[in-house]
């Protein structure tokens, strides 16, 4: 089975600094690994993913995120806050083949502060 | 043109009810998800269908049945709504076995039981 353990329900930064919201798997089998975020009242939208390419992976927005499989880690970083960020973040992993469903962590509050 | 719709947006209703709700993609794609969101924000799998054929059902009530009339809409039917059937309904869909299994999402339907 999979899980997804994202650490922190909430983290507040301030403007212009680093964000850092942890995310750590557990899969039985080569994973995918996903970071969407939702704004306020709408859908997810995929932030970057990581396949089986490069281990650093950058996504939209200035959003980047490492795979280490001896941490069994993806986190995501950002180096320079900016007010739009302010949303709820949410890593996911699924498997390669066959039934392709997601699973989520908890989701974590990013609140930016001015 | 939004590539994944669901309709309604909102949807309250009494216990014992009986709804829909409808979801709509333009992608192309062959496989649709449903996703419950519960009050906490936390994210669940609940069916999937590829090309018509359900290949997910993770333990959800008989109460909820998917149906999918061609691989392009994946319905919802809630029939006899409990209080803790309140949640935000997510469509999703992916193109299989492709795009490393991205899964592209609908802006959501709050469902309000009372």
């Amino acid at each position: 089975a999979q899980s997804v353990t994202q650490l922190g329900s909430h983290v507040s930064v301030s403007e212009g600094a680093l964000v850092l919201l942890r995310c750590n798997y557990s899969s039985s089998v080569p994973p995918y690994l996903f970071w969407y975020v939702q704004y306020p009242n709408q859908g997810l939208q995929l932030l970057l993913k990581y396949t089986s390419a490069a281990t650093l992976v950058k996504g939209i927005n200035g959003f980047e995120a490492e795979f280490k499989k001896s941490e069994t880690s993806f986190h995501l970083t950002k180096p320079s806050a900016h007010m739009s960020d302010a949303a709820e973040y949410f890593c996911a992993v699924s498997k390669r083949e066959g039934a392709q469903k997601l699973v989520f962590g908890q989701g974590t509050r990013l609140t930016i502060n001015p | 043109d939004t590539a994944v719709s669901q309709t309604p947006k909102y949807l309250v209703t009494q216990m014992g009810n009986d709804k829909s709700i409808k979801c709509e993609q333009n992608l192309g794609h062959d496989t649709m998800y449903w996703y419950k969101q519960d009050s906490k924000k936390f994210l669940k799998i609940m069916f999937s269908y590829n090309n018509k054929e359900l290949i997910i059902n993770e333990t959800v009530p008989n109460r909820f049945s998917p149906k999918s009339p061609d691989k392009a809409h994946l319905n919802l039917h809630i029939n006899s709504l409990e209080l803790g059937d309140s949640a935000v309904y997510f469509c999703a869909s992916s193109p299989r076995d492709r795009d490393g299994g991205i899964q592209y999402f609908g802006a959501g339907t709050r469902l309000s039981v009372l």
